[in-house]
């Protein structure tokens, strides 16, 4: 696509309810990235993907967040038993492999709210 | 691990005068990327500028350029003739390159007001 998508644009859940957010990438972006931002905070790095594997998720907060890739494209953050303190967006971001220096793209997030 | 410092969590100015925005990081790398990223009220993060730390030239993209002081572990970013679209959360962000780890990690933001 034209750029970064993500889905859903705005999602209330209530607590303890699981939540799926869907990122898919620019078209043939090997990298992509998911961060969280909190409201008046800056971007919490959460897991970077290099094709469908993870080589980094250090910055998951907890096992029940977790994230997968398939095909090397879409990407699907998983928040399970939500709690109030998830509430956040979530930004997904996407880059070629083509160098460390290369741009990062992002999309405009998902607004999670947990009541 | 690396972090990133910015130290002004608001900053206003006229339009068309100019601002700087200051932001500090701590590494023990020699070799990395520092980025400024724009986020409007869309949320979308719109990269603004980027440096490479093995360049001593100063990046510039058009109304935007950056004061990088290595040694002192600094990156400003200057806004001249400051526009009402300029207004935005302002990131700065570091990149090691290092292979392996490909995270941006972001400052808290300066939130820039521009006043007609």
């Amino acid at each position: 696509g034209a750029g970064v998508s993500q889905s859903p644009s705005n999602k209330v859940t209530e607590k303890g309810k699981d939540v799926e957010l869907r990122c898919d990438p620019i078209s043939g972006h090997t990298a992509l990235y998911w961060y969280r931002q909190s409201l008046g905070q800056g971007l919490e790095f959460l897991i970077y993907f290099q094709g469908n594997s993870a080589p980094d998720k250090s910055g998951l907060p907890s096992d029940r967040f977790s994230a997968e890739r398939t095909g090397g494209s879409v990407s699907t953050l998983t928040i399970q038993r939500t709690q109030q303190e998830d509430s956040a967006v979530y930004l997904c971001a996407s880059s070629s492999r083509t160098g460390l220096g290369n741009t990062i793209y992002f999309g405009e997030g998902s607004w999670l709210t947990v009541v | 691990a690396q972090t990133v410092t910015q130290s002004q969590p608001e900053m206003s100015v006229q339009e068309a005068e100019t601002v700087t925005l200051s932001c500090t990081y701590d590494t023990s790398e020699s070799d990395y990327y520092l980025f400024w990223y724009k986020q409007p009220p869309s949320r979308q993060m719109i990269l603004v500028i980027r440096q490479e730390a093995y360049k001593q030239q100063n990046a510039t993209e058009n109304r935007f350029s950056v004061n990088f002081q290595k040694a002192a572990k600094s990156f400003s970013l200057k806004i001249s003739d400051s526009q009402l679209g300029d207004a935005a959360m302002y990131f700065c962000a570091y990149r090691s390159a290092r292979g392996g780890s490909e995270k941006l990690v972001f400052g808290k933001g300066t939130k820039l007001t521009v006043n007609p």
